[in-house]
């Protein structure tokens, strides 16, 4: 079975500095990709997916990610963290089995002191 | 266009009683899957109908069960509830697709005494 990793479960940033949050998946086959973020009392938003093509991929608010398929990662990025940004983060993945089942890492909590 | 509605947002119940709860997916979807949010084991799968047929199902006891109506709105169902089924519960919806992302409700969140 496919599992996500995700390697920190909390991250404590000032507003201004960089963020990256690691993501590793063990499915060997095709697969489709997601950063979902859930901010305080609300629910689960997309903030980006991959499905083909260019690996890098832009989200909303500012949010990226790059797909590196020899490294099995699809990590997410931000130059420049908010203290709005202030969320908990969950990597996802979907294997192309014909199935629309989401496979979730455990979530990185964010705390972005202003 | 409205989200995906879930209803109740919250409820308490004691071990040994049923519940169920109920998930109205965004108007088009035709895929509804239901996932278990606990702090220990975070978000996993339990499962997903399409067209009122289960078409995928989690490791899940089958205490869990669910179901799917024409009108694609579904519902969930615990019985014997147990103090570990204390847990937010989310339902998406998607078009059913796998390049369709799937989008959350609020969920349920259901307590356990």
């Amino acid at each position: 079975a496919q599992s996500v990793s995700q390697h920190n479960h909390h991250v404590i940033l000032s507003e201004a500095a960089s963020l990256e949050l690691g993501c590793n998946y063990s499915y060997g086959g095709t697969v489709n990709l997601f950063w979902y973020v859930q901010y305080p009392g609300q629910h689960l938003q997309l903030l980006l997916k991959y499905f083909s093509g260019d690996p890098l991929v832009k989200g909303i608010k500012g949010f990226e990610a790059e797909f590196i398929k020899s490294k099995f990662s699809f990590n997410l990025r931000k130059p420049s963290v908010q203290w709005s940004d202030t969320a908990e983060y969950f990597c996802a993945v979907i294997e192309n089995s014909g199935y629309s089942t989401l496979t979730f890492g455990k979530g990185t909590m964010l705390l972005v002191s202003p | 266009k409205a989200g995906v509605t879930q209803t109740p947002r919250y409820l308490i119940k004691t071990r040994g009683q049923q519940v169920t709860l109920s998930c109205s997916p965004i108007s088009g979807h035709r895929s509804v899957s239901w996932y278990q949010q606990t702090p220990g084991q975070g978000l996993q799968f339990l499962f997903e109908y399409f067209s009122e047929t289960q078409r995928n199902k989690g490791n899940f006891p089958g205490r869990f069960s669910g179901r799917q109506f024409s009108n694609s709105r579904s519902e969930m169902n615990v019985s014997t509830l147990e103090l570990g089924d204390s847990a937010l519960y989310l339902c998406a919806s998607s078009g059913g697709g796998l390049n369709q992302p799937q989008h959350f409700g609020d969920g349920t969140r259901l307590s356990i005494l």
